[in-house]
């Protein structure tokens, strides 16, 4: 079964600055690997497919990128709302699809 | 509007059985593969079943293996998870989920149900 980790457990940036957020597999999954953003008392909402492709009406300051075993979402100036936890998941080596343990993007 | 609704969740005590349900709307539900994701309180999302889109293959999380049933009906739209021999465990919030394309089983989910909490407690 593959492994995603994801770094770092938390991270803490201001509004309008930019966020980095990483997952790590530990073998490839080519590009089949998904984000999602997570809020309190929320269902999970896809943001990222394919690595880098978004999913449909989330913004463009969304942006995936990354392929074989390292990859990165980039959310390029942070509204408020984008204050949540973020998971990554593989679908490549599947069944199952297994989920990075999250990042928590909390305000600066 | 595409959505599911999942249903069932409540108090069993441990060893006991529950049900959950998914119900589809706003898509041809017969066309996707579905699976059950759940996610203990305070904790990471886990993949727990899968079946494909005619309900012929299915898998389970080794954590799940033996004790829970996937199962489908395409007439009703319905995705179930029944969920037998409960333990503190298995304690969570269960999300129906479907994959974004059509006919595949793997890929990422594209819709998510609200969820519907399991509490296993005596």
């Amino acid at each position: 079964e593959i492994v995603m980790t994801q770094s770092p457990a938390t991270l803490s940036v201001s509004p309008g600055e930019r966020a980095t957020l990483s997952c790590r597999a530990s073998q490839s999954v080519s590009s089949n690997l998904a984000w999602y953003q997570q809020k309190p008392g929320q269902a999970p909402r896809l943001l990222i497919y394919g690595a880098s492709t978004r999913a449909t009406g989330i913004p463009a300051r969304f942006s995936g990128s990354g392929s074989g075993t390292e990859f990165t979402l980039t959310i390029s100036s942070l509204q408020s709302e984008d204050f949540a936890v973020y998971y990554c998941q593989q679908y490549n080596n599947w069944p199952p699809g297994t989920f990075g343990q999250g990042t928590r993007l909390e305000i600066k | 509007e595409v959505q599911l609704v999942e249903s069932g969740g409540g108090l069993v005590q441990p060893g006991g059985s529950l049900r959950l349900s998914c119900a589809a709307s706003g898509f041809t539900f017969s066309s996707y593969a579905m699976h059950w994701v759940r996610q203990a309180p305070g904790k990471g999302l886990e993949y727990v079943s899968a079946i494909s889109s005619n309900g012929g293959s299915t898998y389970y999380a080794n954590s799940v293996k033996g004790r829970f049933t996937i199962s489908r009906d395409n007439s009703k739209n319905t995705l179930y998870l029944q969920m037998g021999s409960l333990r503190a465990e298995d304690m969570a919030v269960y999300y129906c989920a479907r994959v974004r394309r059509q006919w595949l089983a793997r890929g990422a989910f594209d819709i998510w149900g609200q969820g519907t909490m399991v509490t296993v407690s005596s």
